[in-house]
């Protein structure tokens, strides 16, 4: 199947920096990625959707200003927590589709934990 | 978006067939039905995915009934290494953004 690699997969930060995970689609061109939170023991939490040379659309409740998502090719999609704190500590994963758009399967990367101290 | 309903949490013995049963009452005639299986700290992985009647491939069995309004996927003979969160999930495009529910956790013993 087709494969989605997130980076990096582990990351500790300081409170106030940024980080940044990249998303990318390896053996197909992902016209529209979709971007999760995780917390322990929890399901998937749909953060944004983004299409490739357009803005991200923000499900309710997360801040797109704290979550800047950048989605400038058909294989690679960014996702910057912006002055992280310690309750942005989570598993972010994403998701890309554009290989078979009329079926819903979704190809997800490995995900990413990011630990802010 | 359809909103699907597993049990929470499932139990079962190495070498038995586990059936993990899905509802989605309100699936649009569009939707296909996709099972997804996440390990812990990784993404989740396809299993499956239907539209009606049955599919089976290498690892599991989907069966949809006429009215579509559930889904069973079927693990033959599970592992210890099928312990894991199992979802199931209704879309029509991969362009809408799969919701997720609870999942489903199956815990396999020796």
């Amino acid at each position: 199947g087709a494969v989605v690699s997130q980076h990096p997969s582990r990351v500790i930060c300081k409170s106030g920096t940024s980080v940044k995970i990249e998303c990318r689609s390896l053996d197909f061109q992902a016209t529209t990625m979709f971007w999760y939170r995780q917390f322990p023991k929890q399901s998937l939490m749909l953060m944004a959707t983004s299409n490739e040379g357009s803005k991200a659309t923000y499900e309710q409740g997360v801040e797109k200003d704290k979550f800047l998502i950048n989605h400038a090719s058909l294989t690679l999609s960014t996702l910057t927590v912006t002055s992280a704190h310690p309750e942005d500590s989570s598993f972010y994963i994403c998701s890309a589709t554009g290989g078979r758009a009329n079926t819903g399967e979704l190809f997800f990367g490995e995900g990413s934990r990011l630990t802010v101290l | 978006l359809a909103k699907t309903t597993q049990p929470v949490s499932m139990d079962s013995y190495e070498g038995q067939e586990v059936n993990i049963t899905c509802s989605h009452n309100n699936i649009a005639t569009n939707d296909y039905i996709t099972w997804y299986q996440q390990f812990p700290s990784q993404g989740p992985r396809f299993i499956i995915q239907g539209y009606k009647t049955k599919v089976t491939n290498e690892v599991a069995s989907l069966f949809i009934p006429a009215d579509r309004k559930s889904s069973t996927l079927s693990l033959p003979r599970v592992s210890l290494s099928d312990t894991a969160v199992y979802y199931c999930l209704v879309a029509f495009s991969g362009n809408t953004p799969l919701v997720f529910g609870k999942g489903t956790r199956l815990s396999v013993i020796a």
